[in-house]
């Protein structure tokens, strides 16, 4: 029973470069979120998809950050170009639909140098 | 804007006593409380939620308290264990929103 997939698992960018973060949710499930975790800020959210649509891209991380979601069954988001603020982990996560469990996937940890 | 609200920031407590880790919200047409934990160099995972309509939730040593008027609720562990050690994050959400709206999380410390 696969839950939510992240890969990669850790990611090293030099500043300016372009990173692709890739994410394939629970099968079935029609929510879609991507989160950024870090000790100061703590879970920001970035991006949520319903269905495929999106539903809100995160205020403060549209200049930089695109998630899409080409299919059901996978989601990118690229961070463009990277700073070293950026270095965080990154949380994708899925749930069915609204008010019912949200699973999150291992994460990506980025560290922009 | 912090919509959810945790306090205290973190928390030591001896086994076998009771944590008591409390939320506030802003948004009086949020819904849906989840409590997530999260181990260290893990992912957060749902351990209990509440809505509204219930002014309590209980599963096994774990209970939540929500005071709908005053827009707080709180999570109490009893009989505290070493294993509870983690970092507990109250969030809520919107009906039929699944997007989380977390709080800054609380770190929990469970002294043996």
């Amino acid at each position: 029973d696969a839950g939510v997939t992240q890969t990669p698992r850790h990611e090293v960018a030099e500043k300016g470069q372009t990173i692709i973060l890739k994410c394939e949710p629970v099968s079935g499930h029609n929510d879609l979120f991507w989160y950024r975790q870090t000790k100061i800020q703590g879970l920001e959210l970035l991006s949520y998809f319903r269905s495929k649509s999106l539903m809100e891209d995160g205020g403060a991380f549209k200049d930089r950050f695109k998630a899409e979601m080409l299919n059901s069954s996978f989601s990118t988001l690229k961070i463009q170009p990277t700073e070293p603020k950026d270095s965080a982990v990154y949380l994708c996560a899925s749930s069915f639909q609204g008010n019912t469990e949200v699973f999150f996937g291992k994460g990506t940890r980025l560290t922009v140098v | 804007q912090q919509q959810v609200r945790q306090s205290p920031q973190s928390l030591t407590v001896w086994e076998g006593e009771t944590a008591i880790l409390n939320c506030s919200y802003e948004d009086s047409t949020f819904d849906y409380f989840p409590w997530y934990w999260q181990f260290p160099r893990e992912s957060p995972a749902l351990l209990i939620a509440i809505r509204p309509v219930s002014n309590k939730k209980e599963d096994g040593r774990f209970t939540i308290f929500f005071n709908k008027r005053e827009k707080k609720l709180s999570l109490h562990i009893t009989d505290s264990q070493p294993g509870d050690s983690a970092t507990y994050f109250c969030a809520a959400s919107l009906y039929n929103q699944g997007k989380l709206i977390f709080g800054q999380g609380t770190k929990l410390s469970i002294k043996p």
